[in-house]
């Protein structure tokens, strides 16, 4: 069973409040880790895929950073506005031999809550 | 240019009964991936096709099953519905090689 671990569940912050989230994965047989945000009855929506130890993307005031060596990976909010509410999700590629590429491990999601 | 689009929206079935739910990917991709999110989870891998093939397979019985069409637009089959098959039933589409995959909004099945 390949587990992939979002922390925390949800989060209720106020509108120009930073905060994080933490996405846990396995270390070995990395390949990519994908972050998606997704706003209710709408799809989810690509934020980025990070596929190299220390990689840092950065979308607007969204950013990412990822550590494959330890199996873990962070996603910051500068100035959280009442528009980034919505379900945070990071999803696992595996590689590795006998690997298919493609299927995603998803997490459960962080949900963020920001009041105005 | 258009995205993933998936139909019907909602579908409310008994169980027993056979459900048929279906996807356009997005212009360009070729590569279409089936998930499941039930309540509280996060979105399960059900199966892949590419070139009209199931290509790799998640943890779900035989009664689920799909398809390819030579235009790439993909059909998930269920049979004998179940309480627990109630779910959003989320379609992607990616191109050759990999990249982000584009969902989208999903159909969401009912069981009664």
């Amino acid at each position: 069973i390949l587990n992939v671990e979002q922390s925390p569940q949800s989060l209720h912050v106020q509108e120009g409040d930073s905060t994080n989230f933490t996405c846990s994965f396995p270390s070995s047989n990395f390949y990519a880790l994908h972050w998606y945000r997704w706003e209710t009855a709408k799809s989810p929506e690509a934020l980025f895929v990070m596929t190299l130890n220390g990689d840092e993307k950065k979308k607007g005031r969204i950013s990412a950073t990822l550590n494959t060596k330890e199996g873990y990976s962070y996603l910051y909010i500068k100035g959280s506005q009442p528009e980034d509410s919505a379900t945070y999700l990071c999803a696992f590629m595996r590689g590795g031999l006998g690997s298919t590429l493609g299927r995603l491990y998803f997490g459960r999601g962080t949900q963020l809550t920001v009041w105005p | 240019d258009a995205g993933v689009t998936q139909s019907p929206t909602h579908l409310i079935k008994t169980r027993g009964q056979q459900v048929t739910l279906r996807c356009s990917p997005k212009s360009g991709h070729d590569t279409v991936s089936w998930y499941q999110q039930a309540l509280g989870q996060g979105p399960q891998f059900i199966f892949q096709y590419y070139e009209e093939e199931e290509r790799q397979r998640g943890n779900f019985p035989d009664r689920f099953s799909g398809h390819q069409f030579p235009n790439y637009s993909s059909e998930l089959n269920v049979n004998a519905l179940l309480l627990g098959d109630s779910a959003l039933y989320l379609c992607a589409s990616s191109p050759t090689g990999g990249g982000s995959q584009h969902f989208g909004d999903g159909t969401r099945l009912s069981i009664l």
